[in-house]
């Protein structure tokens, strides 16, 4: 099976960029999605095909994927991004997620 | 709008079946395109996806459920179900029916409804 990791946790002050990575073998030879989860929220897509971005997401959203690693990024994090993320690819036939970070904004 | 919403039993017992079904709204599940998916989440866990049904009713399942679970379509009621059968206490999870805005699906989960909680117990 095809195993995604993420850094469990992820720490940034208000006003500064918080990264968060999604590492899979070839990852870059698939799309990776991103997901936000509040607590006792479903989750939201925030970024779709690697580095698209839905209809209302902010600009400060964006991706990247790049070899074994894609990458979300959260430019001038506020107070309201403060979830979990998950990174999501598809591997022979089926959808894959990896464990999700929690960033805590600070 | 789209909306999904999910329904179903609250509470199964062990070895019991769970069933729930996912009511879509603000467009037909017949469209081409969409994929219709099963996503569930264990308590204080992340995300597993269970499977998900195209308009022509065929299925595709996570290998590690696929011989416990299925997924059909009603499209004259515009909803999509999941049955998973012989559960146990490890089945307890908020179930999130989702739409996959691609075909073939890429992962481009972009409604879910607002999830069905679940328990497996006696």
């Amino acid at each position: 099976s095809y195993d995604l990791t993420q850094p469990p946790s992820v720490s940034v002050s208000p006003g500064q960029t918080a990264t968060i990575t999604c590492s899979g073998d070839k990852l870059d030879n698939k799309y990776t999605s991103w997901y936000q989860q509040k607590p006792g929220q479903s989750p939201m897509l925030v970024i779709f095909r690697d580095n698209k971005r839905p209809s209302g997401i902010p600009e400060r959203f964006s991706g990247s994927n790049s070899g074994n690693t894609a990458t979300l990024t959260i430019s001038e994090t506020q107070p309201m991004d403060d979830a979990d993320y998950y990174c999501q690819t598809w591997d022979s036939g089926s959808a894959v997620f990896g464990p999700g970070t929690k960033v805590t904004v600070l | 709008q789209v909306r999904l919403q999910e329904s179903g039993p609250g509470l199964v017992k062990p070895s019991q079946t769970l069933s729930l079904s996912c009511s879509v709204s603000g467009g037909s599940i017949t469209q081409v395109d969409y994929c219709w998916s099963w996503i569930r989440q264990s308590p204080g866990k992340g995300l597993e996806w269970i499977g998900y049904i195209y308009r022509s009713g065929i299925a595709y399942y996570n290998p590690s459920l696929k011989s416990r679970v299925s997924i059909s379509l009603d499209g004259s009621k515009n909803q999509f179900s999941l049955s998973l059968n012989s559960v146990t206490a490890a089945d307890t999870a908020i179930y999130f029916c989702a739409r996959d805005n691609s075909y073939p699906p890429v992962g481009i989960f972009d409604y879910w409804g607002q999830g069905a909680q679940v328990t497996v117990s006696s």
